[in-house]
């Protein structure tokens, strides 16, 4: 069963318009989450992360927010911008019985287009 | 500062060989994970290590393994290869383990088996 959803294989959006790119998670006991991107033929990117102990997370275009009642997390652009054309993942992780945080579960990701 | 870096980046192999796959983590970084992607999907965890001790398994079967060298270089071996272990596989490092989990990832080794 997937931990981790990302429901829209694909979003397409304008230029300078807003994208929102959403994730749900079915464990509760997940307690961080990260927006990756990732090009053709490269490794997923660092986007943006969030603790469970926190509802918004803002990196310049980048904003994150977290609604833990709901399991569910969007990625927010503003502005989009062409070269944001990718494949977006969603990940969450959990930690182990040390306390360390485990390894990452991901979503299947949504492909971003943005139109010039 | 140099990011993760792996090799090969491609590779080539028939049913039944056996492949190493090699990753340098990022100057500082002591975990390190790997992970398997297939087309159409995300990322699939399969080791983590942190110094040099294996952190976590993924599901997958006693073909993979891997170590973590003491300079924290790791290396993932798949052995009796079968077709549906081609994919791209890639390499993360972190930090630590008890802060943030924001793991860097490698531009991948990309696995044909024929």
């Amino acid at each position: 069963d997937q931990q981790v959803k990302q429901n829209s294989p694909s979003l397409s959006v304008q230029e300078g318009r807003i994208s929102i790119l959403n994730c749900d998670y079915t464990n509760s006991m997940f307690d961080y989450f990260l927006w990756y991107k990732k090009y053709p033929a490269e490794g997923p990117t660092f986007l943006i992360s969030i603790s469970s102990i926190k509802d918004k997370n803002e990196d310049g275009r980048f904003t994150v927010f977290l609604n833990k009642s709901a399991k569910h997390l969007s990625l927010h652009i503003v502005p989009s911008q062409p070269g944001d054309s990718a494949v977006y993942f969603c990940a969450a992780s959990a930690r182990d019985y040390g306390g360390s945080q485990g390894n990452l579960i991901f979503g299947k990701g949504t492909k971003l287009s943005v139109k010039p | 500062d140099a990011g993760v870096t792996q090799s090969p980046t491609h590779l080539i192999k028939t049913r039944g060989q056996h492949v190493t796959l090699r990753c340098s983590p990022i100057s500082g970084h002591k975990s390190v994970s790997w992970y398997q992607q297939v087309l159409g999907q995300g990322p699939q965890f399969i080791f983590q290590y942190y110094e040099k001790e294996e952190r976590g398994r993924g599901n997958f079967p006693d073909r993979f393994s891997a170590r973590q060298f003491p300079n924290y270089s790791s290396e993932l071996n798949v052995n009796a290869l079968l077709l549906g272990d081609s994919a791209l596989y890639l390499c993360a490092s972190r930090k630590g383990s008890r802060t943030g989990n924001e793991q860097f990832f490698g531009p991948g080794t990309r696995l044909t088996v024929l």
